[in-house]
């Protein structure tokens, strides 16, 4: 499977300010998303990221809050942007082969907490 | 729409023991996949077991096995002789044929005791 490096690892930020989440992966593929994690909670999805267009955002995400970048087949950026202590939350990346009996591989995370 | 439901919170077994962890679903896609994923506390998700709808054959992986019983809609993980390692929290998702989105359910945190 392939190999999914996610960085910052975690960070501690001021409220405000804004962060974006690298994920590199080590072969092209189809599709990128990206998730959040509230603490205690199940993964809830953010939005997937499109090769060469917008992403697409799902219901209670929007792209000024969650801008989304995806220049090539191996590599997106997430920014969580003005953030607020209710944006403390786990990130994380995942690909996707789009075959349906494979699974969805995820990087590391990026434990986030705002002050 | 696709539901996946894990009843149990939290669960614990003793180190060597086995434990089944729940999970049911709500489908109407006739083909669809099941997955399992192990989250530890330092939060990386771990793909753990994968089962087809049209499987005859419920899946292994190493001390990993799927119950599946399709009548039921259920895909219970069984883990075998429990290790301190185990303790974590466990996915339990679906996607189905028709769509690539991963639908997520509410996870259980397993403590093995030693």
């Amino acid at each position: 499977s392939a190999v999914i490096s996610q960085k910052p690892s975690r960070d501690i930020c001021q409220r405000g300010t804004s962060l974006t989440i690298q994920c590199q992966v080590d072969s092209q593929v189809t599709m990128m998303f990206w998730y959040r994690q509230q603490p205690g909670q199940s993964l809830t999805l953010i939005a997937t990221a499109n090769q060469g267009s917008e992403a697409t955002y799902e219901s209670g995400f929007v792209i000024d809050k969650f801008p989304i970048s995806r220049p090539n087949l191996t590599f997106s950026t997430l920014t969580v942007s003005n953030m607020s202590p209710e944006d403390s939350s786990i990130y994380l990346c995942s690909v996707d082969t789009g075959d349906s009996n494979q699974p969805q591989h995820f990087g590391d995370g990026t434990r986030l907490s705002i002050l | 729409a696709q539901k996946i439901t894990q009843t149990q919170p939290g669960m614990f077994v003793q180190e060597k023991e086995a434990v089944t962890l729940d999970c049911t679903y709500d489908t109407s896609d006739p083909s669809y996949g099941l997955f399992w994923y192990k989250q530890p506390s330092s939060g990386e998700m771990i793909f753990l077991i994968y089962q087809g709808s049209y499987d005859q054959q419920n899946a292994t992986e190493g001390r990993y096995s799927l119950n599946f019983q399709k009548a039921r809609k259920s895909a219970n993980l069984v883990i075998s002789a429990s290790q301190l390692g185990d303790s974590a929290m466990y996915f339990c998702a679906m996607r189905a044929s028709t769509g690539n989105q991963f639908y997520f359910g509410t996870g259980t945190s397993l403590t093995v005791i030693p």
